[in-house]
């Protein structure tokens, strides 16, 4: 059973402080992905990550930066937290073969305030 | 560029009515994966079928069923003899080679089933 853990499901932080969202995989995948839930928008990709230590931009990666020291761990950083920033964060890792879906984590519910 | 097309928003059906969630995508890769994903509200998503660009036979699993279309760039959801438990956001997405494997979703579709 595949399994994608967010650290978090509800987490409320204050304008301008520094905040970790966690994503743990435990199935090796090589691919992992943060994105972003708004209503009316979809799912939007924040950043993804092909490897340790590999990252590359989605579609909206201002305000956002990862870390991928293992390969089991993604992390989705936001620096300076905005109100604009509230939203769903939804973590999914992937094997790299394309014939396959992608597992998701239960998602971090983030309210800037 | 990619794009995955659910032009319906929101939609209600009584219990037992058949509904149908439409996806329209676009590609120029000859090799994609187009799937469909379930939300429900406890948040997770969770995976339902994923279809290759080069098998076009539809697929039946209970009370679910998809039909691809190249013709049409389509690939429709239908359900049968809804059910409340259906009630959920549901998600097209498609995936790519050149799009690097990412996920490319569309703004899905809440669907109400109303007992």
């Amino acid at each position: 059973d595949v399994k994608v853990t967010q650290s978090s499901r509800y987490l409320v932080k204050r304008t301008g402080e520094k905040v970790f969202l966690e994503c743990v995989q435990d199935m090796d995948h090589e691919n992992m992905f943060w994105y972003r839930q708004d209503p009316g928008l979809g799912l939007r990709l924040i950043y993804f990550s092909y490897d340790v230590k590999m990252k590359e931009k989605g579609d909206i990666p201002e305000g956002y930066s990862v870390s991928r020291e293992k390969k089991e761990r993604f992390s989705l950083i936001l620096e300076s937290a905005s109100t604009n920033q509230t939203s769903m964060y939804l973590c999914a890792s992937i094997t790299r073969s394309p014939n396959t879906e992608a597992f998701f984590g239960q998602g971090t519910r983030l309210t800037v305030v | 560029a990619q794009k995955v097309t659910q032009a319906q928003t929101e939609i209600s059906v009584v219990e037992k009515e058949d509904v149908t969630l439409d996806c329209v995508y676009e590609t120029r890769d000859t090799t994609y994966y187009l799937f469909w994903y379930k939300q429900p509200p406890s948040g997770e998503l969770v995976f339902l079928i994923r279809r290759n660009s080069f098998d076009e036979q539809n697929e039946i699993s209970g009370r679910y069923s998809w039909n691809f279309q190249k013709s049409t760039s389509s690939f429709n959801f239908t359900i049968t003899a809804s059910q409340v438990v259906d009630s959920a956001v549901y998600f097209c997405a498609l995936s790519t080679q050149t799009g690097a494997n990412n996920l490319f979703f569309g703004t899905g579709t809440r669907l109400t089933v109303i007992p």
